[in-house]
Order: structure tokens, then C-alpha cells, then sequence
């Protein structure tokens, strides 16, 4: 029983590119949330998906980043035209309702 | 937004002895409590949890308690060892999204 997968695991991007992270939720789990976490940080509510829905979205920016999760296929979190303060780990977490959430081991991302 | 205090930032103990890690929140409207370990490098790691229907979950060495009419859970962790050195966050949620306090940086020195 696979856990929830992250790729890539390492990121680089050029600022003003975009960035794409993905999130396989573990099997039978509807629900994804990700998070965002700054080197010796916590870990920041972005955006609550479940399937072709967003639930919540309240702490992601408006602008440049967008997330979702559809019928088929992982969850994308999609950052356009990136900034070094972008630069963070992502991680993604899916429960099988809206309770324990079990993490991804995140995604990387260094905007140089 | 809810509101987590974490106490202390950072603990160091001595193998054997035990930890405390105290959180304390506002709202109200929180029923789940998870407890989550996070070694450097990987993502954090739900290692206990609690619904507010009850005060105290034990598991082998590690115990939560929950006081909701003071608006505070506890994780104990009994008979340290160095594996145990890690940063913990407690979290909760009312439903809808988790809130996850700022960490605690555990040392237990051997």
C-alpha cells in the first residue's frame, strides 16, 4: 500500500519560469492538502482539494499560483513565473476525509 | 485566522527521561488533534491523534492529552531515546483545513 507520492522530489527553476508539482494521494483518499514550509519554518495551508473541486484555497496567493486535482491523475500544484521567494519545500498531504492527513515526503523547489 | 501556540520552541533532554510539548488554540469549533514527527530531510509523520470526544490517547511510549474547556492538548513522550530527536508539530482542524503550530525541536542527548 503505496504512501503519498511526490515528484520531483528536487526543483530547479529560472526565475520566471513555472514550476509544476505533483501529488499522488494514497489509494482511497479523496481529499489532498498542500502545504508550504520556509527552511526552519512550519507548515502553511495553501489550498484543499478534493476530486474536481476546490474546497479551500484561502492561503494561497491569487496571483501566479493555481492548484488542482482532477477525476483522473495526480494533484498539480502549478506556480507561474517564479520568484526566489518561492523557493521552499511543498509538501502534499490526502486523508480519506476531511481528518488525519498523511504527508508526501515534498517537493523541493529552488528558484535561482 | 485559528491561532496555534506551540511551547517550548526547543527541548533538550537527557535518553530516558521524558518530553512535554504543550499547544494551545482559540477556536472553539476544533474537534481533531493530530500530533505530527518530522525528521530532517522528509515530511512530517502523523504519529498520534485525538478527536474531541476524548482526553487522553495513549500509544507505547507516546501519550496525548486534550483539556477542551481550557483549549490546550499536550504530547508526552516517555523514555526517550535518540531516535526520538526530531521537530514536532501539533495541529488541528475544525473540518475544513489543518492548522499546524510552529514546531518544537526536540534533543535527546545520550
Amino acid at each position: 500500500n503505496a504512501g503519498v507520492m511526490q515528484n520531483p522530489r528536487h526543483l530547479v527553476r529560472r526565475r520566471g519560469q513555472e514550476a509544476r508539482l505533483r501529488c499522488s494521494p494514497m489509494k482511497g483518499h479523496s481529499h489532498v492538502y498542500w502545504y508550504r514550509q520556509l527552511p526552519e519554518e512550519g507548515l502553511k495551508f495553501m489550498v484543499y482539494l478534493q476530486k474536481e473541486n476546490i474546497i479551500d484555497e484561502s492561503g494561497m496567493p491569487k496571483e501566479r499560483f493555481s492548484a488542482e486535482f482532477p477525476k483522473e491523475g495526480p494533484s498539480i500544484l502549478r506556480i507561474q513565473q517564479v520568484v526566489r521567494g518561492d523557493s521552499a519545500a511543498y509538501f502534499c498531504a490526502s486523508s480519506p476525509a476531511s481528518g488525519a492527513g498523511y504527508f508526501g515526503p515534498g517537493t523541493r523547489l529552488t528558484v535561482t | 485566522g485559528e491561532n496555534v501556540e506551540q511551547h517550548p520552541s526547543t527541548l533538550s533532554v537527557q535518553e530516558g527521561d521524558s518530553a512535554v510539548i504543550k499547544c494551545t488554540y482559540s477556536d472553539s469549533a476544533s474537534n481533531y488533534f493530530p500530533w505530527y514527527k518530522q525528521e530532517l530531510g522528509k515530511g512530517p509523520q502523523l504519529i498520534i491523534d485525538i478527536r474531541s470526544n476524548v482526553g487522553e490517547k495513549k500509544d507505547q511510549r507516546i501519550a496525548v492529552t486534550l483539556n477542551k474547556t481550557a483549549k490546550h492538548f499536550s504530547l508526552h513522550i516517555t523514555e526517550t531515546q535518540p531516535e526520538d530527536s526530531a521537530v514536532y508539530f501539533c495541529a488541528l482542524s475544525n473540518g475544513q483545513n489543518f492548522v499546524f503550530g510552529p514546531g518544537t525541536r526536540l534533543s535527546v542527548l545520550p
